[in-house]
């Protein structure tokens, strides 16, 4: 299975609601990644988990919140979200150590607040 | 300051012709080289990469991209462009460790 899932596939939520994005992976892998990315740009990196560990946060608001519950598993907790943030969030993930290798990105949550 | 530039912002190219697209980056050393395509809604899908060795790489849907360490590119290319390969297109540099750095992207498309 080299697949990386993200559920749900879209979300529509108004500004007070709280929701959750999730993404997994049974690659194995033990690093893995949120991503935001407006139409027509790069991601740009959010969030990273290294062996179920925050290892990097990109000043990200704190209206998102990351969780690693296990190495399979990643999930963003969204609350109070402004209209800006609607966007595509990508989930990835990659092995870590040794030699670098690829990250494998899902399809995305596409997200759009009201 | 350490970038990466895809100078093409758009390109347009007629199916069945070639293809070039761009990269460079500016990092000390050698970085890993990744190129990504993203249909519209889509996630990224990786094209190829490089790590080591040698500078003309293979990648999947007929592209390839050659290393060219004395300008610091990294340019994807295939010699047949299909319909199917629209698409934006994201070069991305690893320096060290796991953070990619992404291009702005280029987006492709092709006339029949």
């Amino acid at each position: 299975d080299t697949e990386v899932t993200q559920t749900p596939k879209h979300l529509v939520m108004g500004m007070t609601n709280k929701k959750s994005l999730k993404c997994e992976q049974h690659m194995g892998h033990r690093a893995m990644y949120w991503y935001k990315q407006k139409a027509k740009k790069p991601p740009e990196l959010m969030f990273v988990y290294s062996y179920e560990k925050l290892s990097i946060n990109e000043s990200v608001p704190s209206r998102f919140s990351p969780e690693c519950p296990n190495s399979s598993l990643l999930n963003l907790h969204l609350h109070a979200l402004q209209p800006e943030d609607s966007a595509l969030y990508l989930c990835a993930s990659s092995q870590t150590g040794g030699d670098y290798n690829e990250q494998f990105f899902g399809p995305g949550t596409r997200l759009t607040v009201l | 300051a350490q970038s990466v530039t895809q100078p093409d912002i758009h390109i347009t190219v007629s199916e069945g012709a070639s293809l070039e697209l761009r990269c460079n980056y500016s990092y000390g050393a050698t970085p890993y080289l990744f190129w990504y395509v993203q249909s519209p809604g889509q996630g990224l899908q990786l094209l190829l990469k490089y790590f080591s060795g040698d500078t003309l790489v293979q990648g999947i849907k007929g592209f390839e991209a050659e290393f060219k360490r004395s300008q610091s590119s990294f340019n994807l290319r295939k010699p047949s462009v299909h319909w199917s390969d629209a698409a934006e297109y994201f070069c991305a540099v690893v320096p060290t460790g796991n953070q990619f750095y992404f291009g702005t992207g280029t987006s492709l498309t092709v006339i029949p």
